[in-house]
């Protein structure tokens, strides 16, 4: 089972400024990497998928990197609704395994 | 408007059974590939089940395995998850969900809560 780390996980950050979520795969999963969003009491919602292509109606606040390992989501000009778990994904397994990471809880100051 | 509507939770009794279902609407269950997604309270996300294409091979997280069965009717545009012999591990919100471009749509989950 691939592993999914992520880092850090919980981050306090002021309105306006970014934050940078990491996420570390324990083999390459190439870029077959998503990025959720879960308030609390709500359902996840999909921000990025193939690593860095935003899903539909996502604000280019949120932007994703990376490949093989290791993978970054970042958040510019942080509001508050951005207060939120994040959690990391890979689809690259199959027949499936796609796990997910711990999630970064992200507070906004 | 493209959504999927979960039902069937509640309480049950270790050993006991409940019948999940997922209604969609808005596209076509037949052409994607779904599954269902469990979240113990204050936890993270778990697969549970996962199901590809409309004659679908069905695939379970080892833990459910023997105990949960999942389904699709394309004509209802449903999913269901049928779980017997549950266990207190087992409490979670159970999602539903698409697999479009990545996990592109959710339910907006129903709460099983396995107890004595």
């Amino acid at each position: 089972e691939i592993v999914m780390t992520q880092s850090p996980a919980t981050l306090s950050v002021s309105p306006g400024e970014s934050a940078t979520l990491s996420c570390r795969a324990s083999q390459s999963v190439s870029t077959i990497v998503a990025w959720f969003q879960q308030k609390p009491g709500q359902a996840p919602r999909l921000l990025i998928s193939g690593a860095s292509t935003r899903a539909p109606g996502i604000p280019d606040r949120f932007s994703g990197s990376g490949s093989g390992t290791e993978f970054t989501l970042t958040i510019s000009a942080l509001q508050s609704e951005d207060s939120a778990v994040y959690y990391c994904h890979q689809y690259a397994t199959w027949p499936p395994g796609f796990t997910f990471g711990r999630g970064t809880k992200l507070e906004i100051k | 408007q493209v959504q999927l509507v979960e039902s069937g939770g509640g309480l049950v009794k270790p050993g006991g059974s409940l019948r999940l279902s997922c209604s969609a609407s808005g596209f076509s269950l037949n052409y994607y590939y779904m599954g269902w997604i469990r979240q113990a309270p204050g936890k993270g996300l778990e697969w549970v089940s996962y199901l590809s294409g409309s004659s679908p091979t069905i695939y379970y997280v080892d833990s459910v395995k023997g105990r949960f069965t999942a389904s699709r009717d394309n004509a209802k545009n449903s999913l269901f998850l049928q779980m017997d012999n549950l266990r207190v591990e087992d409490t979670a919100t159970y999602y539903c969900v698409r697999d479009g471009d990545a996990l592109d749509v959710w339910g907006q989950g129903t709460l099983v809560t396995v107890s004595s």
